[in-house]
């Protein structure tokens, strides 16, 4: 059975730093995997879809990686910006199922 | 852009009464998912569907149904409301099975009292 898992829980940064998000899954027979941010009360906003071809993908300041054999994606934010606070979310769709599994997430504080 | 929308983002209900939450998306999409959300238990899928009229049970499908008679509007059907059933609800979709992302809506927090 498919788990995920986002480490820290939570994490507080100060402005401009570079930092790096991490979801590990126990089983490596995925099909892609996605990264998303949830601000609070809100649905999740899309940020990054890797598919299990795939190294990483990259969108402005935000770069996804995907290694597969050791079972871990890394969300890495390039200069941190108050605006970045939110809850980042990580989920994996299994080969041969519909289904996505997600993580419990990260919440991510920017103190400016 | 794609949008999902969902009918209420605040619901206030009775235990007993039966629910309804709709979804409704603008780009086609064929595939729509039910989830909720609960503090330390994450994301959790309800029900699936892939084309009108077709569903399929997700993880957690107890005590409640679903509704897709058009492509783009897929409901959520609480038969009769809990306290347990209390949650935020998240509906998704995606273009179809294969390599495309999910896309969400704003989420609607219900309160069963």
């Amino acid at each position: 059975k498919q788990e995920v898992t986002q480490i820290p829980a939570a994490l507080s940064v100060p402005e401009g730093e570079n930092l790096v998000l991490n979801c590990s899954f126990t089983d490596s027979a995925i099909y892609n995997l996605q990264w998303f941010r949830q601000d609070p009360g809100k649905g999740l906003t899309s940020l990054l879809l890797i598919q299990s071809s795939q190294r990483e993908q990259t969108s402005g300041r935000l770069n996804a990686s995907l290694d597969k054999s050791s079972g871990r994606s890394t969300l890495y934010i390039a200069a941190s910006q108050p605006g970045d606070s939110a809850t980042y979310l990580c989920a994996v769709r299994g080969s041969g199922t519909y289904k996505y599994i997600f993580g419990t997430g990260t919440r991510l504080k920017v103190l400016a | 852009d794609v949008k999902v929308t969902q009918s209420s983002r605040y619901l206030v209900k009775r235990t007993g009464e039966k629910v309804f939450l709709e979804c409704v998306q603008d780009m086609d999409h064929e595939n729509m998912f039910w989830y909720r959300q609960d503090p330390g238990l994450g994301l959790r899928l309800i029900y699936f569907s892939y084309d009108v009229k077709m569903k399929e049970k997700g993880d957690i499908p107890e005590g409640y149904s679903v509704s897709r008679e058009k492509k783009e509007r897929f409901s959520l059907i609480l038969e009769s409301a809990s306290t347990n059933q209390t949650s935020m609800y998240l509906c998704a979709s995606s273009l179809a099975l294969g390599t495309y992302e999910q896309y969400f809506g704003p989420g609607t927090r219900l309160t069963v009292t």
